[in-house]
């Protein structure tokens, strides 16, 4: 069975900062791995998702992440946050064969500061 | 295009009574999809519909929670009889269709509160 772990429940950061969001998983089977953001009081939308070749995935509002195979991470950056980024943000697994449901990590509170 | 809608969006029942949530998926998706979202904690898959046949139902307190989509359409997910710890966010899903690249759209979700 899959496992995600995201590194850091909550995240402040200033506005016009870069951000990092740290997701580890555990597998022991190949995984498809996705960001999901949660804005308050909606339901989830997908940043992003990797599935195969490149490592580096770049997904909407100028965000992206990288695929680290060696070291189990697949990390969301943004080189500059606005306001508007204020939201729940969730790092997903879903094994690629056998039950190809989605294993959600417990999410980044990511907090922008004027 | 229509979201994934739910209703409704907000519930508070006290325990031991029922309660059922309702969802209409994408248009055309065939896949359906119920998770329970705990406050501090990341969405778990309860249930996951193709069409109107159930795929995974292994995480399903199948004691008191029960759901159906019988046309393939829309869905009914219910608790009967709720407990304090059934307390959450209840997210419908749907896909186009099964398979794990499929990329999954939520709705809002129906907060219950028991008490």
């Amino acid at each position: 069975a899959q496992s995600v772990t995201q590194l850091d429940s909550q995240v402040p950061v200033f506005e016009e900062a870069p951000v990092e969001l740290r997701c580890n998983y555990s597998s022991s089977v190949s995984v498809y791995l996705f960001w999901y953001v949660q804005y308050p009081n909606q339901g989830l939308q997908l940043l992003l998702k990797y599935l195969s070749g490149s490592t580096l995935v770049k997904g909407i509002n100028g965000f992206e992440a990288e695929f680290n195979k060696s070291q189990t991470s697949f990390h969301l950056r943004k080189p500059s946050v606005h306001i508007s980024d204020t939201a729940e943000y969730f790092c997903a697994v879903s094994e690629i064969q056998g039950a190809q449901k989605l294993v959600f990590g417990q999410g980044t509170r990511l907090t922008i500061n004027p | 295009e229509a979201g994934v809608a739910q209703s409704p969006r907000y519930k508070i029942i006290e325990k031991r009574q029922s309660v059922a949530f309702w969802c209409n998926p994408i248009s055309g998706h065939a896949t359906l999809y119920w998770y329970q979202q705990i406050l501090g904690q990341g969405p778990k898959l309860l249930i996951q519909f193709q069409n109107n046949g159930v795929v995974d139902d292994s995480q399903l307190p199948k004691d008191r929670f029960s759901a159906e989509r019988l046309k393939g359409v829309d869905s009914t997910l219910k608790i009967q009889p709720a407990k304090l710890e059934d307390s959450a966010v209840y997210l419908c899903a749907s896909s186009l269709t099964q398979g794990a690249r499929e990329t999954q759209y939520f709705g809002p979700g129906t907060r219950l509160l028991v008490l």
